[in-house]
């Protein structure tokens, strides 16, 4: 009954490699975000969503892309996986952009 | 120049005690939430405060935001192991286009001891 899953929840994948995650809401927000969350620097912005096919860079944007299609999908994609790219993927959704975030579960993603 | 400072980083206490942590930074903001993380998953948001001054209760959590709304602190009273976790500050910035973000600090992580 959770209003936002994250898939896969674990992943382990080998340095060059394209990788996908998927984040996908059933509360209808319009708001849509990816943040990577590491040791010694908390929950970083990567990028987000105001809309379907609308989309902007957050703080640590280099190597990632996104694309939202329907209003419940949100996809984030490493072209090329980096070692550095090794983190603990969180999706949020929120109803308005100035209020809370409810967050997935993460996706904990290791490149070897 | 970390937007926001979180105090201490790490805490362990023993069940029963009080503790206080705290989110503290040079600029002003409009409104400021509050989440706990549990290991393995995503935060949860517990309070969003918005008036200089504010102090919101939640059961045994008390949370205040400064008068001039640039710092914010979570008290706890009488610790029980349930309240272990990471604790998060955050604030919305606006980032263009109409839309704004949320930026975190880096947390406290509390462990309360049974």
């Amino acid at each position: 009954d959770a209003g936002i899953t994250q898939s896969p929840r674990h992943k382990v994948t080998e340095t060059g490699t394209p990788v996908t995650l998927r984040c996908h809401q059933t509360e209808n927000h319009r708001y849509m975000y990816w943040y990577r969350q590491d040791p010694g620097h908390g929950l970083r912005l990567i990028h987000y969503s105001y809309g379907v096919k609308d989309t902007d860079k957050g703080e640590v944007s280099d190597g990632y892309s996104v694309s939202r299609s329907k209003t419940e999908d949100f996809l984030l994609t490493l072209e090329s996986a980096t070692s550095s790219q090794t983190s603990v993927y969180f999706c949020a959704i929120s109803e308005n952009s100035g209020g809370g975030y409810t967050f997935g579960s993460g996706t904990r993603l290791t490149v070897v | 120049t970390q937007l926001l400072e979180q105090s201490p980083q790490f805490l362990s206490i023993q069940e029963g005690e009080n503790l206080t942590v705290y989110c503290n930074s040079s600029s002003v903001f409009s409104s400021l939430q509050w989440y706990r993380q549990e290991p393995g998953e995503g935060p949860v948001l517990l309070v969003t405060v918005v008036t200089g001054g504010e102090v919101k209760k939640l059961k045994r959590l008390t949370f205040q935001f400064g008068d001039a709304r640039k710092d914010s602190s979570l008290h706890i009273t009488a610790a029980q192991p349930g309240d272990t976790g990471l604790y998060l500050c955050a604030v919305i910035s606006y980032s263009g286009a109409g839309s704004y973000q949320l930026t975190f600090g880096k947390g406290t992580k509390l462990s309360v001891i049974p």
